[in-house]
């Protein structure tokens, strides 16, 4: 079984849905994070969480929200959904020992906003 | 924003050597340079990391100079697997990580 699991793995929604974004993971890391990717393009950070109380917003925050549920779930809500947060979405966790950090990304979502 | 500079892309013929730049000049003495790699539209995936000596694992060597403010990433025999985008990062143990837009290695037959 994958370490990192996201679901859905593919969404097609329509512009003001709410929709949910969930990732799991089975590593017992305390450290996840949400990317997106827009084609072409690099990851860019949306939201991160160091332990299970702490949120904190990335590079682009903005129309999303998260919600650290427990230390193997993070999910991700878009409240209002828009064409342009069609996209790939990446959720990862991180080995934090001896002072390094190794992540370790899920499968992805695709998303799709009409 | 990324605290990394890398060419957009890079040829590199199979079964030779592939040496990706990276440039990190105002990196931290608490900062790790980190590698990944991205195939096609998956998860990126961990290759190696290092503070300031070389490492080495099954994948790749790492390469950073003695200041620090470059490295290169070797692949001592690419193959057409190893075509990739592949990611250069800074980050310390308190800082969240962020991806720039990193070099697509393109494996030519």
């Amino acid at each position: 079984d994958a370490d990192v699991t996201q679901t859905p793995r593919n969404r097609i929604t329509k512009t003001g849905k709410r929709i949910m974004l969930e990732c799991s993971q089975t590593k017992g890391h305390d450290r996840m994070y949400w990317y997106r990717q827009d084609p072409g393009l690099g990851l860019r950070l949306i939201y991160y969480s160091f332990d299970v109380k702490d949120i904190n917003k990335g590079e682009i925050s903005d129309g999303y929200s998260v919600s650290r549920q427990a230390q193997a779930k993070f999910s991700l809500s878009l409240e209002s959904a828009i064409p342009n947060q069609t996209a790939l979405y990446f959720c990862a966790t991180s080995d934090f020992g001896r002072g390094q950090e190794t992540q370790y990304f899920g499968p992805g979502t695709r998303l799709l906003v009409l | 924003d990324a605290k990394t500079t890398q060419p957009p892309s890079m040829d590199c013929a199979e079964g030779r050597a592939a040496n990706l730049p990276c440039n990190h000049s105002t990196i931290s003495g608490n900062e790790y340079v980190y590698w990944y790699r991205q195939i096609h539209s998956q998860g990126p995936q961990y290759i190696i990391h290092g503070l300031k000596n070389n490492e080495t694992n099954e994948m790749a060597s790492l390469i950073i100079t003695e200041d620090r403010k470059s490295s290169t990433l070797i692949l001592p025999h690419a193959t057409l697997r190893d075509t990739a985008v592949y990611y250069c990062i800074v980050t310390n143990r308190d800082d969240k990580i962020i991806f720039g837009k990193g070099t697509r290695l393109h494996i030519l037959p």
